[in-house]
């Protein structure tokens, strides 16, 4: 079985500040693939990224950056110098190839 | 129209109404699924559909009938609903369901049910 622990609900920062989401997953499968997903106030998902089980390598763009780490079982998201704009849940999800799971999201708030 | 779109946006029903929810997606996806988002509850697969095959059903009560004449649309029917089943309703496409591929979501249905 899979699973995706998101341990924060909300976040609320000041416009400026840097953000941290925490995302742990569990998995038996030794290929697997992590994904990042927002969710405006609108209601749409966006996809924002995909990590492959066998790429370790931390990726940045633009204001976000993901730092994957199999050791903890961890793939962790940072908004830097968050904006009003970034305000929105975020989905963390693991899929095994094929049946994708979603975490219970975490709601930030960024304040003007 | 571009990505996935759904109608309606917002939809209120009483509990002996029949309703359908759309789906249309503009990618040439092959893989198109249902998800139902309630408050403070992760998002539910409800439903997955592969080259227009049903491929899962995700033990969802018969008063959700999914129905997907081709690739590009997928849709809910819905049939003495219960309150409870008041949520937003996603849908979503993919490549395929291999798992591999991100998914992209339209924009949800918001159904209330009296």
């Amino acid at each position: 079985a899979q699973k995706v622990t998101q341990a924060q609900t909300e976040i609320s920062v000041v416009e400026k500040e840097d953000v941290t989401l925490d995302c742990v997953y569990e998995t038996r499968d030794t290929t697997y693939y992590l994904f990042w997903y927002k969710q405006p106030p609108s209601g749409e998902l966006v996809f924002l990224i995909r990590r492959n089980s066998f790429d370790e390598q931390n990726e940045i763009s633009g204001r976000y950056s993901w730092n994957f780490q199999k050791s903890t079982s961890s793939f962790n998201f940072t908004i830097t110098a968050s904006q009003v704009v970034d305000s929105a849940v975020y989905f963390c999800a693991l899929s095994d190839g094929y049946k994708l799971s979603f975490g219970a999201g975490t709601t930030v708030t960024v304040r003007a | 129209e571009t990505g996935v779109t759904q109608t309606p946006r917002h939809l209120v029903m009483g509990m002996t109404n029949k309703k359908s929810l759309k789906c249309e997606q503009h990618l040439g996806h092959n893989a198109m699924y249902w998800y139902k988002q309630s408050a403070k509850k992760p998002l539910e697969l409800m439903f997955v559909y592969n080259f227009k095959e049903q491929t899962e059903n995700n033990s969802v009560p018969s008063r959700f009938s999914p129905e997907c004449p081709n690739s590009s649309h997928l849709f809910l029917h819905l049939h003495t609903l219960q309150p409870e089943d008041s949520a937003l309703y996603l849908c979503a496409s993919s490549q395929e369901t291999s798992g591999i591929y991100e998914q992209f979501f339209g924009p949800g249905t918001r159904l209330t049910v009296l």
